[in-house]
């Protein structure tokens, strides 16, 4: 059966610290790949796109690893803050498909 | 540009009641996505509509639930006779192009519907 697996167990880390979340998948063909951030209450939004055929993104103190042979992803905040506190979700659309698919996320906290 | 707006933000029915949650996309965005998110667990597609078509519909469940996008105004999800297991919050996507049509598209989410059953 189709799986994405997210680390269930929060993430705790200190600030300054950099925080790396896991998302694996099996039985799917991704075109790409996505992370999006979650607040409590909160609707997701989008952090970072990395396609098939890359292997790394990076936006500012994000970065984002895809490894097709292995079947994940990795995550990366670099000078975490506490405000980088919440649920990231790794999401993927699989080849031939029109909809996203979505893991059930990993809480981060950053503490002072 | 106010985003993705659903409303209402928080709805309670009583069992056997309708619930009606709408959607409007963000400005220039013709895709509409629904999807339910239950606590503990993760966000599940629903169903994926474009302007008077439903693309993908795998996701609902086969009984109470609709959804629709008219030509005119807002996307409606529907769930009629509501039970205590409909409760959870329901969220709405835009984008403005076909998932995967140009191998890159982001959704951009609304705040979400909270549906309480009583």
């Amino acid at each position: 059966s189709q799986k994405i697996e997210q680390n269930s167990e929060a993430l705790n880390i200190q600030e300054g610290k950099t925080a790396t979340l896991t998302c694996n998948y099996t039985n799917y063909s991704p075109a790409y790949l996505q992370w999006y951030r979650q607040d409590p209450g909160r609707g997701p939004v989008f952090l970072l796109l990395i396609r098939e055929n890359e292997k790394e993104k990076r936006k500012e103190r994000l970065k984002v690893t895809f490894d097709t042979t292995l079947k994940q992803s990795l995550f990366h905040i670099t000078a975490s803050q506490p405000a980088d506190s919440a649920t990231y979700l790794c999401a993927l659309l699989n080849s031939g498909y029109s909809t996203l698919t979505f893991g059930k996320g990993t809480m981060l906290l950053v503490s002072p | 540009n106010a985003g993705v707006m659903q409303n209402p933000r928080h709805l309670v029915r009583r069992r056997g009641q309708e619930a009606r949650l709408r959607c409007s996309p963000m400005k220039g965005h013709s895709h509409v996505y629904w999807y339910r998110q239950l606590p503990e667990e993760g966000l599940k597609f629903m169903v994926y509509l474009q302007k008077e078509n439903i693309i993908d519909e795998s996701g609902m469940p086969k009984e109470r639930f609709s959804a629709e996008f008219p030509k005119e105004g807002p996307s409606i999800l529907r769930i009629q006779q509501v039970v205590r297991g409909d409760s959870a919050a329901y969220f709405c996507a835009s984008s403005p192009l076909r998932q995967g049509a140009d191998g890159a598209n982001v959704l951009t989410f609304g705040a979400g519907s909270r549906l309480t059953v009583l």
